[in-house]
């Protein structure tokens, strides 16, 4: 059980699109999920906190209208880079979190496989 | 800084040998739980050791927590090459806030 989907898990675009980036609870419902940027060999920063039905929660210095967060439903949070830039370039990564003893879980967080951002 | 601290950033082990990492952070805690993370992959949760807990094992793991000292360490015992990842902290520190450490890349050699 637990399992969060993250979909593409590469992509390639121009300088100047836009890309989504969808992050899926397979097997459970998440009415909260979590979006994070990894830079090489770095640590995951978190950039935002998605609530299902509601206004993502940005981090400081995070640009809320260069990366967009839609949470639609129970099972799906989405995240739009747009007019990506080079500097955009980075391995964003999702997560959910359960309440404790869903699904037999003990309050861990269960992560999507990332997704590698290359923005020529 | 959003991040607790790691230490080693980096560690080379032997097969066979044990591996520990550290972590300590500011904040009070909920809980604090270490994920492993395989180069460009998603993070795998390991364990979690609540505010209350002061040791927990789970197979070839160990996980010490210190709240006085803000410190937790994480044990590999007999380790593998594929143990060869990169480890992180995470602190729950209440409000759906969880706050990674900068991580251990361990690299375990055959």
């Amino acid at each position: 059980g637990a399992v969060v989907s993250q979909h593409p898990s590469r992509v390639i675009c121009k300088s100047g699109t836009s890309v989504k980036i969808e992050c899926r609870s397979l097997d459970f419902q998440a009415t909260t999920m979590f979006w994070y940027r990894q830079f090489p060999k770095k640590s995951l920063m978190l950039m935002a906190t998605s609530n299902e039905g509601s206004k993502a929660t940005y981090e400081q210095g995070v640009e809320k209208d260069k990366f967009l967060i839609n949470h639609a439903s129970l099972t799906l949070s989405t995240l739009t880079v747009t007019s990506a830039q080079p500097e955009d370039s980075s391995f964003y990564i999702c997560s959910a979190s359960l309440l404790a003893g869903q699904l037999g879980t003990t309050g861990e967080l269960f992560f999507g496989e990332g997704s590698r951002l290359t923005v020529l | 800084s959003q991040q607790g601290e790691e230490d080693p950033q980096a560690l080379s082990i032997q097969e066979g040998e044990n591996a520990t990492m550290n972590c300590s952070y500011k904040t009070s805690i909920n809980n604090l739980q270490w994920y492993r993370q395989n180069s460009g992959r998603g993070l795998v949760h390991l364990i979690l050791i609540r505010s209350n807990e002061r040791e927990k094992h789970s197979g070839r793991l160990r996980v010490t927590l210190d709240t006085s000292k803000k410190s937790s360490s994480l044990l590999i015992t007999a380790s593998r090459a594929a143990d060869t990842a990169s480890y992180f902290c995470a602190m729950d520190t209440g409000g759906f806030k969880t706050i990674f450490g900068a991580g251990t890349r361990l690299f375990v050699k055959a």
